[in-house]
Parts: structure tokens; sequence; C-alpha cells
């Protein structure tokens, strides 16, 4: 069945480095892939997605790319800042287009 | 802008005791879903909805029940609270069967059995 498998956490990392969380998935067909971010005591929110390989997905200084040949889409930004501490989640949509599957979320601290 | 709305945000129950999660959205969303948030485990499908009068099993249905009551609310009823199901239990709906379709989350509900 679909999987998704992302980087164990915490990670943790001083303000302005940068950010790599991996995140690699399992899939039949063609899926759609979502990192989903959520801060404490809320609920989650789209950070960002891409729906065919090669797709680039940005928001907010962060970015993705769907790499089908990987099987891959790692979560990058290039300077994290304290307000980015949160749990991340990597995700896909399958081609039925009902069910939502995701990690098992990584949670990012930065430091000032 | 409400967007998803459960009810209640935290509630203590005994083993055995029964209860219902309610949640509506106001964004004229056909598929909506209830999740459940452990630690280390992501987030896990309960049961879902892809349109009024439709419900589907996820990937962790037992002991749990549903209800599609309109297009905007869609409730979850533990029968019989167990210890295992002391969890973050998240609401969410989606405009479109598209697999491009995110999801809108609420802001989760805390429960706890003892």
């Amino acid at each position: 069945g679909n999987s998704v498998t992302q980087m164990e956490g915490p990670v943790t990392l001083s303000e302005e480095a940068f950010l790599t969380i991996n995140c690699t998935y399992t899939a039949t067909g063609y899926p759609s892939l979502f990192w989903y971010v959520q801060y404490p005591g809320e609920g989650l929110q789209l950070l960002l997605k891409a729906t065919k390989a090669d797709d680039k997905g940005s928001n907010k200084g962060f970015e993705a790319t769907y790499r089908k040949e990987t099987t891959s889409f790692h979560l990058e930004k290039g300077s994290v800042q304290v307000s980015d501490s949160a749990v991340y989640f990597c995700a896909l949509k399958d081609t039925g287009g009902f069910k939502t599957i995701f990690g098992a979320g990584t949670r990012l601290f930065v430091k000032a | 802008n409400a967007g998803v709305t459960q009810t209640p945000k935290f509630q203590v129950l005994k083993t055995g005791q029964s209860m219902t999660l309610q949640c509506a959205q106001d964004m004229n969303h056909n598929s909506m879903y209830w999740y459940r948030q452990d630690p280390g485990m992501g987030l896990r499908l309960i049961y879902y909805s892809a349109s009024e009068g439709t419900t589907d099993k996820g990937e962790v249905p037992n002991g749990y029940n549903v209800s599609r009551l309109n297009k905007r609310e869609f409730s979850l009823r533990l029968e019989s609270a167990a210890p295992s199901q002391t969890s973050v239990y998240f609401c969410a709906s989606s405009a479109a069967a598209a697999n491009t379709g995110e999801l809108f989350f609420g802001e989760g509900s805390r429960l706890t059995v003892l």
C-alpha cells in the first residue's frame, strides 16, 4: 500500500541555518505530495504542495521538488527562523483522490 | 472565517463511557475526514466521507462510528471508550475529489480515557 517515510526528529538548528527534512514515499500511480506544518496547540495547515513529477512547491521560503525517479519530496529552507519551530508532516494523496496518508512528522526546534 | 470547527476541545472519559465529537465546516467542501494523532505515528485516518450521504472506513476504524449529518457536519462517536483511544482527534475537509485537493484542519480535540 501507499506509505510515507520521513526523517526522525527532533531536528535542532540555530537561527539562519539551512534546513533539510527528508521524505520518501511509496505509491502506485501518480500521487500528489504535500508538506503540512503544525504549530504548538494548533491543527495542521498546508505549507506547500506539488501535483506532478518535477514540480516545485514553495511557500514562506520553504521549497520541495517532486522527484519521481527517487520517490522523494525533501523539504528545504535556506535560513530558518525561531518562528519556524513546529512539527512538519510529509503527505501524499493517492490517485483515487480521497485519502491523504501522512508521515510520522519531524519536530524542528530553532534556537536564537 | 471559521473554517473547520471541532467540539469539544478537551474531554476526559472513564473506560466504557460514550461520547460524540462534533465537526462542522463552512467552506462548502464535499469531503470530510476524522484523523487521530499519536506521538511518533503521524496522523492515521479513522473514517472519511467522500460526499454527503457516504462514509467509509480508514486505517483505524475499530471502536468508532461516524455520521455525515449533512454537507457541513461530520461527527465521530465512541460507543465504549477504551484507554487506547486516548489521543488527539482532528477533523478535516477537502474541496475536491481530485487528488490535488489539500486538507483543511480543525484545531483538534484532546481526549483522555482513564
